[in-house]
């Protein structure tokens, strides 16, 4: 079965950097796309960017131009995120998601991994 | 590219159907079919409800039902049950070729 598992929580000080990683099974996974998605506490749904499944190119919301940073290592089949200059308006839930090319939707989730950005 | 407006809240007793609406602007919502609806219960991941504006994955019981209307998507719940009780989001892709969310809705079933 299809499985997003993701890395533990994670405490940072502001102007930190922190990496989240998603590891995919059940399923080939450089057939699909892999996005990045937050939730702030008591708050919405936000997408941060989309990692493809071809070459791992990437796409990130304008908001995280230059401070997020997506990749991926086929051979493990795990999908980072990598998110620099924190403060703790980033303090969130993050989770990854499948996207079947060309579905335009995230069909299967990871649990979420909570990150926390206090002094 | 600003959030999706949704109602905070809509309740509704068990068996009785109840409507979201989901209003966006002609560069997502209505710029494009790939609308797309979760459910989340509290603390948990969300689950895709809706694709594609009206389309049920496999499992999903077939009181969720969808449609768009220019910048306008909805989705109704008919005969709502207590495990329907949650919050849902629709999301939407733009012609900036990125994703946006609604602001969110809590379904109570009283």
């Amino acid at each position: 079965q299809v499985q997003l598992v993701q890395s533990g929580a994670e405490l940072k000080k502001p102007g930190a950097s922190v990496k989240v990683s998603c590891k995919a099974s059940g399923y080939t996974f450089t057939s699909y796309h892999i996005h990045w998605l937050r939730q702030a506490p008591g708050q919405g749904l936000e997408w941060l960017g989309t990692i493809f499944r071809s070459a791992g190119n990437t796409k990130n919301a304008q908001k995280f131009q230059g401070r997020l940073t997506m990749t991926r290592d086929t051979a493990t089949s795990t999908v980072y995120m990598d998110l620099s200059s924190l403060t703790s308006e980033d303090t969130a839930v993050y989770f990854c998601a499948r996207e079947t090319p060309s579905s335009y939707c995230f069909d299967y989730w990871g649990l979420g991994t909570l990150v926390t950005v206090s002094s | 590219q600003s959030a999706l407006t949704q109602p905070a809240s809509v309740s509704g007793s068990p068996g009785q159907s109840i409507i979201i609406s989901c209003t966006g602007t002609s560069s997502d919502v209505g710029g494009n079919n790939h609308v797309s609806w979760y459910q989340q219960h509290p603390g948990k991941a969300p689950k895709l409800t809706i694709y594609e504006v009206r389309n049920r994955p496999s499992g999903v019981p077939d009181r969720f039902s969808a449609s768009k209307s220019a910048n306008t998507a909805s989705l109704t719940i008919s005969g709502l049950q207590a495990e329907d009780e949650a919050d849902y989001y629709c999301a939407s892709y733009t012609t900036s070729n990125t994703f946006v969310f609604g602001t969110g809705t809590k379904v109570t079933v009283l």
